[in-house]
């Protein structure tokens, strides 16, 4: 089945140590998001990929970054995690045929 | 700008009981309208959506009606049971750039729902 996967499920890392967490789409779909949603919250957008048009929100901290190398990929990179980024990190596409969400993953720091 | 309000929950019914769940949204235009559902340490899954006015969006025997006048989408169902026990997000979103169909979601906050057996 055509899908979004977000690897790892669970990533423990250390205060201030940078972390990476990944998503990969087989929908070919040209959007890609990343929402990061706090404790049974609404998803708050972080930013956004048009094809490799690069989307930030205004109020996005500058210690998220992104990258997407290509159509398939798309990496959330937090170069020095605070407690305070502790969440679920939500990677999501959208296309002709809608939405398809990732199952998350769900980022703790130590 | 866009919102959306959902009522505050939780909500905690007993199984066979009728669920409301209201949603009502700003937006400029026409949005398409969605409710998602996250059950706990998952993701988001769609439960369904409507594209334009008086749209009924059912899955699941969830039902919602897309209300314009009203700038409404509130969600229901006839009897839940333990297994719908989640948080059910209400999102809007416009089209997006280069024909696709969905731009950005817009949540609401969310309404944690605990059924009972």
């Amino acid at each position: 089945d055509a899908m979004v996967i977000q690897n790892p499920r669970y990533q423990v890392t250390q205060f201030g140590k940078p972390v990476t967490l990944s998503c990969s789409q087989t929908l070919n779909h040209n959007v890609m998001y990343w929402y990061q949603q706090k404790s049974s919250q609404a998803p708050k957008l972080l930013f956004h990929y048009y094809d490799k048009d690069f989307n930030n929100e205004a109020d996005t901290p500058d210690n998220f970054q992104s990258r997407r190398p290509n159509t398939s990929f798309c990496f959330l990179d937090i170069r020095s995690p605070g407690l305070g980024d502790a969440a679920m990190y939500l990677c999501a596409t959208s296309g002709f045929l809608g939405y398809t969400f990732g199952s998350g993953t769900r980022l703790t720091v130590v | 700008g866009n919102s959306v309000t959902q009522m505050e929950g939780p909500v905690t019914l007993s199984e066979e009981a009728f669920l409301t769940i209201n949603c009502t949204y700003t937006a400029t235009g026409y949005p398409s309208l969605f409710w998602y559902v996250q059950y706990p340490g998952e993701g988001l899954q769609l439960l369904l959506k409507a594209t334009k006015a008086d749209d009924k969006g059912s899955n699941k025997g969830f039902e919602a009606t897309y209300r314009k006048e009203t700038t409404s989408f509130h969600l229901e169902k006839g009897s839940v049971q333990v297994s719908d026990s989640a948080v059910y997000f209400c999102a809007l979103s416009h089209k997006g750039r280069g024909g696709t169909s969905y731009g950005k979601l817009t949540f609401g906050q969310g309404t944690i729902l605990t059924v009972h057996p």
